[in-house]
């Protein structure tokens, strides 16, 4: 079946440490996107890529990075520079061509806690 | 920035009766406007999206409504049944482009048997 697949579903870290969210989608879109969602709050965009190789800065990219080195991939690494950086995040998906009205498609989401 | 407003207290109605949601929006017209779904723990669901030049539109016990004059969409679930509990979050494109969406914070909707 043709999804999103977003790994782990849950994840500690401790202070300091750097940590990767992995984001894989066989739906053969060119734009993805990562959002953070607290609760009480809507769905922040971190970053998104529209194209291989390519991508930009969401509201709340300060302490994350990303990359986007294949079109199926976008993992995202939340860094020790990330102050507060227990939340649910969520991969999402949508194809490029007329942006206006494609249905995003999201993976299950990741629960990350700093312990 | 555009601004989107959900109400964000919990709806709570009786099983077999109509749902309301209501997404409020400032400070620009988007081209369209989309409703999703999302259950605890788990991504949104796309439900149905709408334009700006249509009034209304249906999805078996879905409608939602779009007033471009007010900033208005409203949300109906007719017929509710428990498992339509979840929240629902609305989404508009962003100002000056529709490579980024924003989405509201979500009316959770609780439907008591």
């Amino acid at each position: 079946d043709g999804g999103i697949t977003q790994s782990p579903k849950y994840l500690f870290r401790k202070e300091g440490q750097n940590v990767t969210l992995s984001c894989e989608q066989n739906l053969n879109h060119d734009a993805m996107y990562w959002y953070r969602q607290d609760p009480g709050q809507g769905l922040r965009l971190i970053y998104y890529s529209q194209i291989v190789n390519d991508f930009q800065k969401g509201d709340i990219a300060e302490g994350y990075s990303v990359s986007r080195e294949k079109k199926e991939s976008f993992p995202l690494t939340v860094t020790s520079a990330q102050k507060n950086p227990t939340a649910f995040y969520l991969c999402a998906s949508t194809t490029r061509e007329g942006f206006s009205g494609n249905t995003i498609y999201f993976g299950e989401g990741s629960w990350l806690t700093v312990v | 920035s555009q601004k989107i407003e959900q109400n964000s207290e919990a709806l709570n109605i009786q099983e077999g009766k109509t749902a309301t949601l209501t997404c409020n929006y400032t400070n620009y017209s988007p081209a369209y406007l989309q409703w999703y779904r999302q259950d605890p723990g788990r991504g949104p669901v796309f439900l149905l999206l709408i334009r700006e030049n249509e009034k209304e539109k249906r999805k078996e016990r879905l409608k939602v409504t779009f007033d471009t004059t007010l900033k208005q969409s409203l949300f109906h679930i007719t017929a509710s049944q428990p498992a339509d509990s979840a929240t629902y979050l609305c989404a508009l494109p962003n100002s000056g482009g529709y490579q980024k969406v924003t989405f509201g914070i979500g009316t959770k909707l609780q439907v008591i048997p």
